[in-house]
């Protein structure tokens, strides 16, 4: 099984600023990478698949980089609706596995 | 627009069986695969395993083969995640799932989860 690990666990920014996510794979999975953010008591809603393709609906500040075993979500300007967790989940070998999860707060 | 919409929070006891379910509109609920993601209170996401309601083909995650059955009704658009004999660990939330892919795939749409509470 991909073990995939995510830092920080905990990231404090303020808003406006640009916030940095990483999503390691313990072994490569290629562009198989996908990007949840789930606020509090709400369903996770995909963002970003395949690396760096933005899902429907997205805004432009959210950006995905990576292949392999190195990955980054990128959040140009956090608005306030952004300050919740993020999630990445591998696609590349089987069983899907997610990183245990970046909280971003304020 | 697609929707999947689950069924109500449960209440249980350990050793009882539940059936919960998720019911798909808004596209062809027979060319997408529907998937389960559990997310225990305070913890992560894991997927558990999907069905395609075209054949009732499963996959399942090593973690959650044999624990639970995964089945769906084509012909009403819903899919099921049931037990046959809950304990309390199994108290989370589940997410129904869309698949989007086949071979290479991620969850493009969510339910609003079912809360599942085992206790005595």
């Amino acid at each position: 099984e991909i073990v995939m690990t995510q830092s920080p666990a905990t990231l404090s920014v303020s808003p406006g600023e640009r916030a940095t996510l990483s999503c390691r794979a313990s072994q490569s999975v290629s562009s198989n990478l996908a990007w949840y953010q789930q606020k509090p008591g709400q369903a996770p809603r995909l963002l970003i698949y395949g690396s760096s393709t933005r899902a429907t609906g997205v805004p432009a500040r959210f950006s995905g980089s990576g292949s392999g075993t190195e990955f980054t979500l990128t959040i140009s300007s956090l608005q306030s609706e952004d300050f919740t967790l993020y999630y990445c989940q591998q696609y590349n070998t089987w069983p899907l596995t997610f990183g245990g999860g970046t909280k971003v707060e304020i | 627009e697609v929707q999947l919409v689950q069924s109500g929070a449960e209440v249980k006891k350990p050793g009882e069986s539940l059936k919960i379910s998720c019911k798909g509109s808004g596209y062809t609920f027979t060319s997408h695969w529907i998937g389960w993601v559990r997310q225990m209170p305070g913890k992560g996401l894991e997927w558990m395993g999907i069905i395609y309601p075209g054949d009732s083909g499963t996959r399942y995650s090593p973690s959650f083969q044999g624990q639970v059955t995964i089945s769906a009704d084509k012909s009403i658009s819903t899919a099921y995640l049931q037990w046959n004999i809950l304990k309390a660990p199994d108290t989370a939330m589940y997410y129904c799932v869309r698949v989007y892919g086949s071979a290479l795939i991620w969850f493009d749409y969510w339910g609003q989860g079912t809360l599942v509470t085992v206790s005595s």
